[in-house]
């Protein structure tokens, strides 16, 4: 199946510093999410971007489906952007089609 | 997008015994999904709940252990049978029409 691989898997930023975090993919995709889960377990949606680009605030998301990567981007960090950032692809092929497979997530602490 | 609404939000439950998961979709969705997610881990798929037919489960997951319902385009149930402190996790109903896929806030399950 496919393989999804987030880093850094941990990253510490002051507040106000922009941070890039990064997926890999390992096959072809017809879906592309990232997620951010709040510490009380609740996943939010941030993106849907199997391909080319989308801003959403202080948010970006940039995927390359041709080269197997997707970035995400958050500017001016907030002490609220604090929690794991998942990112989850789905296949064209496969018995489940359309189920999400994640990555391990980058777990993010911004610091006041 | 869809709103889902997932319920209990968290219990604590004893070994042996049995808990039932709802999932509402706030309007007819194509699948819908379950997923676990263990302490500190990221999310795994149990199975795709099927509208009329028995669900479809990935491997290291069985019906007799998590057997799941979808009597409609709208609710699904989960139940986690005879409860084992591994079992002890993060269970997340998810719903999609084939492109973006929404979750609900997930149902933090504690086995004592």
């Amino acid at each position: 199946g496919i393989q999804v691989e987030q880093s850094p898997p941990d990253l510490i930023l002051q507040e106000g510093a922009n941070s890039t975090l990064r997926c890999n993919f390992s096959d072809s995709v017809n879906n592309l999410q990232w997620f951010h889960q709040n510490p009380w377990g609740q996943l939010i949606n941030l993106f849907y971007i199997p391909s080319g680009t989308k801003q959403n605030g202080r948010l970006s998301a940039t995927t390359v489906a041709t080269e197997r990567y997707s970035l995400l981007y958050i500017s001016s960090s907030q002490t609220t952007d604090s929690g794991v950032y998942f990112c989850a692809v789905a296949g064209f092929y496969g018995g489940s089609q359309g189920n999400l497979i994640f990555g391990k997530g980058t777990k993010l602490s911004v610091k006041p | 997008s869809a709103v889902i609404s997932q319920k209990p939000s968290r219990d604590i439950c004893q070994r042996g015994t049995s808990l039932t998961i709802q999932c509402q979709v706030d309007s007819q969705v194509t699948m819908m999904f379950w997923y676990r997610q263990q302490p500190g881990q990221s999310l795994t798929l149990i199975a795709t709940a099927n509208q009329g037919s028995e669900a479809t489960y990935e491997s290291g997951f069985v019906i007799d252990k998590f057997p799941i319902s979808r009597p409609n385009l709208t609710f699904s149930t989960l139940t986690v049978s005879n409860m084992s402190p591994e079992d002890s996790s993060i269970y997340l109903c998810s719903a999609s029409s084939g492109t973006e896929a929404f979750f609900g806030q997930g149902t933090r399950l504690t086995v004592v």
